[in-house]
C-alpha cells in the first residue's frame, strides 16, 4: 500500500510554544490530507481536510487560529499547534488520499504530543 | 447523518481461536465505502480493506474475512485461527458521497489474543 510518513513520532513541548508536525505522502501525490486527533483508548476524530493550494476545512469546535494546517505541496502538509497548553496532549494522526473522494485513505505513523 | 457502530469495546481471545468484529452503519447516501483499518500499540493505522456500497461480494484474505450485508447494514469482520501479532485496536470507518467524503470511524473493538 501507499506509505504516508509522519514526523516527529513524539514530542514534548513547554506550555505556550508552538510545535509543527508534518506529513509527507512518500509515493504518491496526496490530493487531499487529512488531520486526526485521538484520545487514549478513543476512537479518531478529524480535525481538518487539506486540499492542495487551499485553505483547509476545520470540522465544528476545531480552532484553526490553534491548529493550523498547512498544505503547499502535493507531498507534504503541515500542522502547527500554536500556544500550546497540556490540554493539547494527544495523539495527532495525519491520512493522505491520491486522487477522487471513493479512494482509499492511507495513515502516517501518529504523533504523540505532550505539552508540560 | 452517518454513523458507526462497533458495540464490542473489547474481546478477548485464546489463540487459534476464531472471532468475529461487527460493524453497523447507517448513511441516507446510496454510494458509500467501508474500511476496516487495524491499529497496534504503535499506534499507526494499518489499512485493512476497502468495500463499496455496490459490491456486496464478501472477500477472504488469508485468515481475515469480511461480510458486507446492505439488508442490516453490516460489515463484519472475521479472523480465523487468531494469532498474539493480531492483538489491536480494530476502527471499522465510513465515507459517504455527501458531507463533503469525510470518513467515520466507529469507537474500536479491543481485540487481545492470549496465547
Amino acid at each position: 500500500g501507499a506509505v504516508v510518513s509522519q514526523h516527529p513520532s513524539r514530542v514534548i513541548c513547554k506550555s505556550g510554544t508552538s510545535v509543527k508536525i508534518e506529513c509527507r505522502s512518500l509515493d504518491f501525490q496526496a490530493t487531499t490530507m487529512f488531520w486526526y486527533r485521538q484520545f487514549p483508548k478513543q476512537s479518531l476524530m478529524l480535525m481538518a481536510t487539506s486540499n492542495e493550494g487551499s485553505k483547509a476545512t476545520y470540522e465544528q469546535g476545531v480552532e484553526k487560529d490553534k491548529f493550523l494546517i498547512n498544505h503547499a505541496s502535493l507531498t507534504l502538509s503541515t500542522l502547527t499547534v500554536t500556544s500550546a497548553h497540556p490540554e493539547d496532549s494527544s495523539f495527532y494522526i495525519c491520512s493522505a488520499r491520491e486522487g477522487g473522494p471513493g479512494n482509499t485513505i492511507y495513515f502516517g505513523e501518529g504523533s504523540w504530543l505532550t505539552v508540560v | 447523518a452517518q454513523k458507526v457502530t462497533q458495540a464490542q469495546t473489547e474481546i478477548s481471545v485464546v489463540e487459534k481461536e476464531d472471532v468475529t468484529l461487527d460493524c453497523v452503519y447507517e448513511t441516507r447516501d446510496t454510494t458509500y465505502y467501508l474500511f476496516w483499518y487495524k491499529q497496534p500499540p504503535s499506534g499507526e493505522l494499518v489499512f485493512l480493506i476497502r468495500r463499496n456500497s455496490f459490491d456486496e461480494q464478501n472477500e477472504i484474505s488469508g485468515r481475515y474475512s469480511w461480510n458486507f450485508q446492505k439488508s442490516t447494514s453490516s460489515f463484519n469482520f472475521t479472523i480465523t485461527a487468531s494469532q498474539v501479532v493480531d492483538s489491536a485496536v480494530y476502527f471499522c470507518a465510513l465515507r459517504g458521497n455527501t458531507g463533503g467524503f469525510k470518513t467515520i470511524f466507529g469507537a474500536g473493538t479491543r481485540l487481545f489474543v492470549k496465547a
